[in-house]
């Protein structure tokens, strides 16, 4: 079975600053996606990046990046500058691609980001 | 995108009694999907609301507890019954289009059994 381990369940950086969010995953799959969501305090959860396993470039969204490292199965997410809109919660998460859109999502358990001003 | 109207944002309910939660989105989806978020944790898929026939249940969940319909390819419901205070929790609607390699969420729904 999949699982996602979000290690770090808390992080704080300052404003303007860099922080790195780590995740690991274990799957015996060779096709799939890696995603990381947040969850701010209004519940709404919110795709931040996406990467597709095949792909070996390494995705970023603006000031978001990730550093997706397939043999060791880790996908870490840099936040780069960051903003005080950036506190939240972070989830990492793997969807099997086998199948299409049929498959489920399984998340990390999450890491609670503060922002200091 | 899809935009998804989730009701009601939040509950307060009786134990014994049943709640139904209602997922909208604005465009016809392939896939919807139920999540529960218990305090402090991360999201544990509960079902696939499949459309026109019974939805398909996650080990640990069962049908009597979670009765789920999805009469077309935009709307679900999702039915908590018979609470206790350890179904409080955030209830989330996902959805999937097709050809979207990505998963949207309705807002979410606060519950809290006493």
């Amino acid at each position: 079975a999949q699982t996602v381990t979000q290690s770090q369940p808390e992080m704080s950086v300052q404003e303007a600053e860099t922080v790195t969010l780590s995740c690991t995953y274990d799957t015996s799959e060779s096709d799939y996606y890696l995603f990381w969501y947040k969850q701010p305090p209004s519940r709404q959860m919110i795709l931040v990046i996406r990467q597709e396993a095949y792909k070996q470039q390494n995705a970023t969204e603006n000031r978001f990046s990730v550093n997706f490292q397939k043999a060791a199965k880790s996908f870490s997410l840099k936040i780069s500058d960051s903003q005080l809109g950036d506190a939240a919660m972070y989830f990492c998460a793997y969807r099997k691609n086998y199948g299409g859109a049929t498959n489920k999502l399984i998340f990390g358990t999450g890491t609670l980001l503060a922002v200091q001003p | 995108s899809a935009v998804i109207s989730q009701k009601p944002s939040r509950d307060i309910c009786q134990r014994g009694t049943s709640l139904t939660i209602q997922c909208q989105v604005d465009s016809q989806v392939t896939m919807m999907f139920w999540y529960r978020q218990q305090p402090g944790q991360s999201l544990t898929l509960i079902a696939t609301a499949n459309q026109g026939s019974e939805a398909t249940y996650e080990s640990g969940f069962v049908i009597d507890k979670f009765p789920i319909s999805r009469p077309n390819l935009t709307f679900s419901t999702l039915t908590v019954s018979n609470m206790s205070p350890e179904d409080s929790s955030i209830y989330l609607c996902s959805v999937v289009s097709r050809g979207v390699q990505r998963a949207f969420f309705g807002q979410g729904t606060r519950l809290t059994v006493v």
